[in-house]
């Protein structure tokens, strides 16, 4: 099964507007942490914003946040008022905990291409 | 700060040779992750260093090796190389390997690999 799920290949935006970029997610641990990244053409990974398994509230960072439902295993990133600068590739990212053997590593999803419209 | 600094950028291998690819993390970060990126599979990781020590591997062949210095800089490594290693390889680094999930990873901007 899949780790990490996003449903949307592709989205448009208009500028100025929000928008809501779907994750969801599979795991049996009860600690986990997950992250959304931004991908621009030129490849670097951009950090955007976290949210741990047992935070209660919902992360924010900027004109991003984070809509988590545990119970639904979904993670959204919601973009407010849209810049052209947005137009990217957005990844979701999952670390499951561990037990014994040390954290493991990012599980990426397959990504939503993004595109702000003037 | 300097960021992730990964060498060289752009890359063009024949197939079977090898190719070492590099990357420096940020000052004072220990932990170097390297991820695979290709269209058909997406972002895949690869190994993970921590002081010097292999902490952690993915699911890919021999071929591919890492290490890690005493300065923390990583370097990766691909032998006998194949078309089907022609992808951006992702170097990420994080300031401590432990019982933390929240330890973002900064990312370099990769090193696009071709493979003819």
């Amino acid at each position: 099964a899949q780790k990490i799920t996003q449903t949307q290949p592709g989205m448009f935006v208009q500028e100025k507007e929000a928008v809501t970029l779907d994750c969801t997610y599979d795991t049996s641990d009860q600690s986990y942490g997950l992250f959304w990244y931004k991908q621009p053409s030129s490849g670097e990974m951009i950090f955007l914003i976290y949210q741990g398994s047992y935070d209660e509230q919902n992360a924010t960072e900027g004109r991003y946040s984070l809509n988590f439902q545990k119970a639904r295993k979904s993670a959204n990133l919601v973009i407010s008022a849209s810049q052209l600068g947005d137009s990217a590739m957005y990844f979701c990212a999952m670390r499951e905990g561990f037990q014994n053997t040390g954290r493991r590593a990012l599980t990426f999803g397959s990504g939503t291409r993004l595109q702000v419209q003037p | 700060k300097a960021g992730v600094t990964q060498t060289p950028r752009y890359l063009i291998k024949t197939r079977g040779q090898q190719v070492t690819l590099s990357c420096s993390p940020i000052s004072g970060h220990r932990s170097v992750s390297w991820y695979q990126q290709t269209p058909g599979q997406g972002l895949q990781f690869l190994f993970e260093y921590f002081s010097e020590t292999q902490r952690n591997k993915g699911n890919f062949p021999g071929r591919f090796s890492g290490r890690q210095f005493s300065n923390s800089r990583s370097e990766m490594n691909v032998s006998t190389l194949e078309l089907g290693d022609s992808a951006l390889y992702l170097c990420a680094s994080s300031l401590e390997s432990g019982h933390h999930m929240n330890t973002e990873a900064f990312f370099g901007q990769g090193t696009r690999l071709t493979v003819v």
